[in-house]
C-alpha cells in the first residue's frame, strides 16, 4: 500500500459526459501527479500541483483539468468524454515540488476510466 | 514522439536466471532514471534509480547500468525469482517532470 488513495476504482460513462477522478496523497506529500495510461501505452504525464498550485503540464488536452484543494486531495476533471479517453488514470504523490529533487512519486492503484 | 522507449513488450526467464531489461532515451537532457515495478491491479512502485553521474546502481537482487553515450538504460535482477513477475517501466526526467517508457512485461518461470 503506496498510502496514496483514488477513487473510483472503475468509472463507466457515455461519450459526451463529464467526470472526476479523485486522489488523496500521502500524508506528507506536497506534489500530485496526474497520468493516463491508454493500451500498449506507457505511463503520460498530464499535470503536476504543488501544495495547491499548478507545477507542470505535460500532455493534456483542454478538455481535461485538474486541482488541488488545500487539504491537498487533488481532483482531475474530465469533459466531453470520447472513446479514446478511455484508459487508467493514475495518480502519484511525492514530498517536493518537482524532479530535479529527484524524489520518487508513489502511485495510487489507478482508476480505470471506460468510454462507452 | 515517445522520448523513453522500451522496445521488448515482454521477456521471459527461468527462476535463478538472470533478467534483463532494457530503455533506450533519446534526450540527452534527461540526467535521472528510475525503475518501477507494476503488479496487475495495482500502481507503480519504484524500485531503482540512478543519477546521470554514476554508471551503475546496485540495491540488493536489482542493478542498474546507465549507458550515456549510447543512451541505453538496463536494469539486471540476479537471481529472478517468480514474484519479480510484472510488468517493469522505465522513466527518465530532465528535471520537470518524468517520462516513461511502454513498459515490459517479465514472466519468470519457476
Amino acid at each position: 500500500d503506496s498510502g496514496v488513495t483514488q477513487t473510483p476504482k472503475h468509472l463507466i460513462t457515455a461519450t459526451g459526459q463529464r467526470v472526476t477522478l479523485r486522489c488523496s496523497p500521502r500524508s506528507g506529500d506536497l506534489s500530485v501527479y496526474w497520468y493516463q495510461q491508454s493500451l500498449d501505452q506507457g505511463l503520460q504525464f498530464l499535470i503536476q500541483y504543488y501544495n495547491g498550485e499548478e507545477r507542470a503540464k505535460g500532455n493534456i488536452l483542454e478538455r481535461f483539468s485538474a486541482q488541488q484543494f488545500p487539504d491537498l486531495h487533488s481532483e482531475l476533471n474530465l469533459s466531453s468524454l470520447e472513446l479514446g479517453d478511455s484508459a487508467l488514470y493514475f495518480c502519484a504523490s511525492s514530498v517536493v515540488s518537482s524532479g530535479a529533487s529527484y524524489n520518487e512519486q508513489f502511485f495510487g492503484p489507478g482508476t480505470r476510466l471506460t468510454v462507452l | 514522439d515517445q522520448q523513453v522507449k522500451q522496445n521488448s513488450p515482454s521477456l521471459s526467464v527461468q527462476e535463478g536466471r538472470i533478467s534483463i531489461l532494457n530503455c533506450d532515451y533519446t534526450n540527452s537532457m534527461f540526467d535521472y532514471f528510475l525503475w518501477y515495478k507494476k503488479y496487475p491491479a495495482e500502481g507503480p512502485t519504484f524500485l531503482i534509480s540512478i543519477s546521470s553521474i554514476k554508471d551503475k546502481n546496485e540495491d540488493g537482487r536489482f542493478t542498474v547500468f546507465l549507458n550515456k553515450s549510447a543512451k541505453h538504460l538496463s536494469l539486471h535482477i540476479v537471481p529472478s525469482q517468480p514474484g519479480d513477475s510484472a510488468v517493469y517501466f522505465c522513466a527518465a526526467s530532465p528535471g520537470n517532470q518524468f517520462y516513461f517508457g511502454t513498459g515490459t512485461s517479465l514472466t519468470v518461470i519457476p
